[in-house]
């Protein structure tokens, strides 16, 4: 059962234009979401984040919005740039019950191409 | 300061046999997790450990094993590989947990043959 889904293996955007990326969740113990970035023979890079209690968090051209009545969550990036090319990957914290063991369980991931 | 570093990046392994991948965290980080990644599958959690403990462990065979030494260096084994064991194994290092997200290594890149 997969508790992050990004539905949308890819997406394509012109250089300039906004790209926003989806990802819905299932799991109502998620209280921290993130966002990755990964290029090819890299590691995934730390993006932006957002705690469950907010429903927006902005750095520079990123954004991420949390729905949490739709368990729905959004990456903006806006301009849009060729370096953005990249796989994304959204992913979410879960804490147990006991409060201090963390796990991330992760999206399959989006691959966004910026065309210049 | 030096990242995450994954020894080795790439690994030819046959069926049947057993790796060892290593992984250094960055310095003062005490949690290191590692995560498979396979096309169309995204990442999947294997195991997290802090402190030389192990304190998550994802839905994986018993074949995956892991260990922290004291100076949170880490290593995963896989015994017995199979031809789906092939992979891009990560492993991310934070403070003490996934709060401000990881720091993940280059990856090891796993191929069975």
């Amino acid at each position: 059962d997969q508790q992050v889904k990004q539905n949308s293996p890819s997406l394509s955007v012109q250089e300039g234009r906004i790209s926003i990326l989806n990802c819905d969740y299932t799991n109502s113990m998620f209280d921290y979401f993130l966002w990755y970035k990964k290029y090819p023979a890299e590691g995934p890079t730390f993006l932006i984040s957002i705690s469950s209690i907010k429903d927006k968090n902005e750095d520079g051209r990123f954004t991420v919005f949390l729905n949490k009545s739709a368990k729905h969550l959004s990456l903006h990036i806006v301009p849009s740039q060729p370096g953005d090319s990249a796989v994304y990957f959204c992913a979410a914290r879960e804490t147990n019950s006991g409060g201090s063991n963390y796990k991330l369980t992760f999206g399959k991931g989006t691959l966004l191409t910026v065309n210049p | 300061k030096a990242g995450v570093t994954q020894t080795p990046r790439y690994l030819i392994k046959t069926r049947g046999q057993q790796v060892t991948l290593s992984c250094s965290p960055i310095s003062g980080h005490r949690s290191v997790s590692w995560y498979q990644q396979t096309p169309g599958q995204g990442l999947q959690f294997l195991f997290e450990y802090f402190s030389e403990t192990q304190r998550n462990k994802g839905n994986f065979p018993g074949r995956f094993s892991g260990r922290q030494f004291s100076n949170s260096r880490s290593e995963m084994n896989v015994s017995t590989l199979e031809l789906g064991d092939s992979a891009l194994y990560l492993c991310a290092s934070s403070l003490a947990g996934p709060f401000q997200g990881y720091t993940f290594g280059s990856g090891t890149r796993l191929t069975v043959v």
